[in-house]
């Protein structure tokens, strides 16, 4: 049974869409988070939710919103799609706080945008 | 701006020889320290952490972790090709976590 899941797994689209990434885990961890990786491998962090309160924000473009339905959930929502956004993008979680427990990586979204 | 810094490599060794790894960090407060290996085009997946000053050992795995010179390194013995790979290392404190860029390792038969 997969511990980090995201879908959908390959994004293909157009500038100036809107598009959204889902991420479930079935670790019962109460942190989840959002990573960019470009083309350069650098892991970014760019949001963090403890029991489904943002705690992580880090200095992203408004056209990117997070959104936790529940702890088990964190979903990403892109506006206005660039060409800059492409990129593999990784949720993850962690049993507790940021910073003091590991995280466990889901599969990946790899997002191009054309 | 806390930061984490590797050396990109990429780090060439022979199948069989030791491969070793460094990261330093510029957080003097930073408690916890992590390994992780990410394979070409996989997800990263932890292969140890260490809280304390010293060693600690994991099969073909060490970590040393240094805090006064801030400095945390991973060693593997016996490399096998499969260890080829990229190695992050994410250093943590205060409700944060930052990665560094990830040293490349090619281990050749």
């Amino acid at each position: 049974d997969t511990a980090v899941s995201q879908t959908p797994k390959y994004l293909v689209t157009q500038m100036g869409n809107d598009k959204s990434i889902k991420c479930e885990q079935n670790l019962g961890h109460d942190t989840m988070y959002w990573y960019k990786q470009d083309s350069k491998k650098f892991l970014k962090i760019m949001f963090s939710y403890n029991n489904k309160e943002l705690i992580i924000n880090e200095t992203v473009p408004n056209r990117f919103s997070p959104k936790s339905p529940d702890k088990a959930h964190l979903n990403l929502h892109i506006n206005s799609l660039e060409l800059g956004d492409s990129a593999v993008y990784f949720c993850a979680s962690s049993q507790g706080l940021p910073g003091s427990y590991e995280q466990y990586f889901g599969p990946g979204t790899r997002l191009t945008v054309t | 701006q806390k930061e984490v810094e590797q050396n990109s490599g990429p780090l060439s060794v022979p199948e069989g020889a030791i491969a070793s790894l460094n990261c330093t960090y510029s957080d003097r407060g930073s408690q916890s320290f992590f390994w992780y290996r990410q394979y070409s085009g996989k997800s990263p997946e932890l292969i140890m952490f260490i809280y304390s000053n010293g060693d600690k050992e994991d099969g073909r795995f060490t970590a040393q972790l240094n805090k006064a010179s801030q400095y945390v390194s991973l060693l593997i013995r016996d490399s096998q090709p499969s260890d080829s790979a990229t190695y992050l290392c994410a250093v943590g404190n205060n409700n944060d976590m930052r990665f560094g860029a990830g040293t490349r390792l090619t281990v050749k038969p």
